[in-house]
């Protein structure tokens, strides 16, 4: 099947520091990824829409100038956590789209997720 | 309109039972109905999914049941097990298009040996 990876799994920083987050389409092209934010015991948040080369689609409320997101190939989108604040902790999702199968939204897979704590 | 409501927040059940988890959306554009399963620290994976042509889809021991008319869907998992314990989340989007999905709120599952 499909694997979907993001990179770190967990990461820890000081506040004020900027985090990226990658997440890869391992074994398929995906023009299209997703970001959630997700908080314990929380449904998942869509955060934005990356669309490769394009500038991403950000959620009604989400600072875009807060999250970097860049899709700079079909197989990796990053996201930016710039100045990153106690309040940024959270569990960071990606989902990504296969390119080649068939516009059916049962394509689009999910990353394990990328625990951030800022101190 | 984009509010998928799912019920209820948390549920326990004995091995063998028959967990039922329920969700209602209110906008009828919505034509893709997935339910996903996440584990502690995971991310969710996708379960089963559905499209409003049917009104029940099964795979394995899960279930889900549609009711257009209504607007609601059900996940129901036969044979419980205790491996099932984890949070499930109900979904809704369009099927084509931009695909963006509206989650449930989730329920927390609990089976019981």
């Amino acid at each position: 099947g499909a694997v979907v990876s993001q990179h770190p799994s967990r990461v820890i920083c000081k506040s004020g520091t900027s985090v990226k987050i990658e997440c890869r389409s391992l074994d398929f092209q995906a023009t299209t990824m997703f970001w959630y934010r997700q908080f314990p015991k929380k449904s998942l948040m869509l955060m934005a829409t990356s669309n490769e080369g394009s500038k991403a689609t950000y959620e009604q409320g989400v600072e875009k100038d807060k999250f970097l997101i860049n899709h700079a190939s079909l197989t990796l989108s990053t996201l930016t956590v710039t100045s990153a604040h106690p309040e940024d902790s959270s569990f960071y999702i990606c989902s990504a789209r296969d390119l080649h199968r068939d516009t059916s939204a049962e394509t689009q897979y999910f990353g394990p997720g990328t625990r951030l704590l800022v101190l | 309109q984009q509010q998928v409501k799912q019920s209820p927040q948390s549920l326990i059940v004995q091995k063998g039972g028959i967990p039922i988890i329920n969700c209602a959306y209110e906008n009828t554009a919505f034509d893709y109905f997935p339910w996903y399963q996440q584990f502690p620290g995971k991310g969710p994976a996708l379960l089963i999914a559905i499209r409003p042509d049917v009104s029940e889809k099964k795979e394995g021991r899960f279930t889900i049941s549609f009711n257009k008319s209504a607007k609601q869907f059900s996940l129901h998992i036969m044979d419980s097990q205790p491996g099932d314990s984890a949070t499930y989340f109900c979904a809704a989007s369009r099927f084509q298009g931009a695909q963006k999905l509206v989650f449930g709120q989730g329920t927390r599952l609990t089976i019981n040996p």
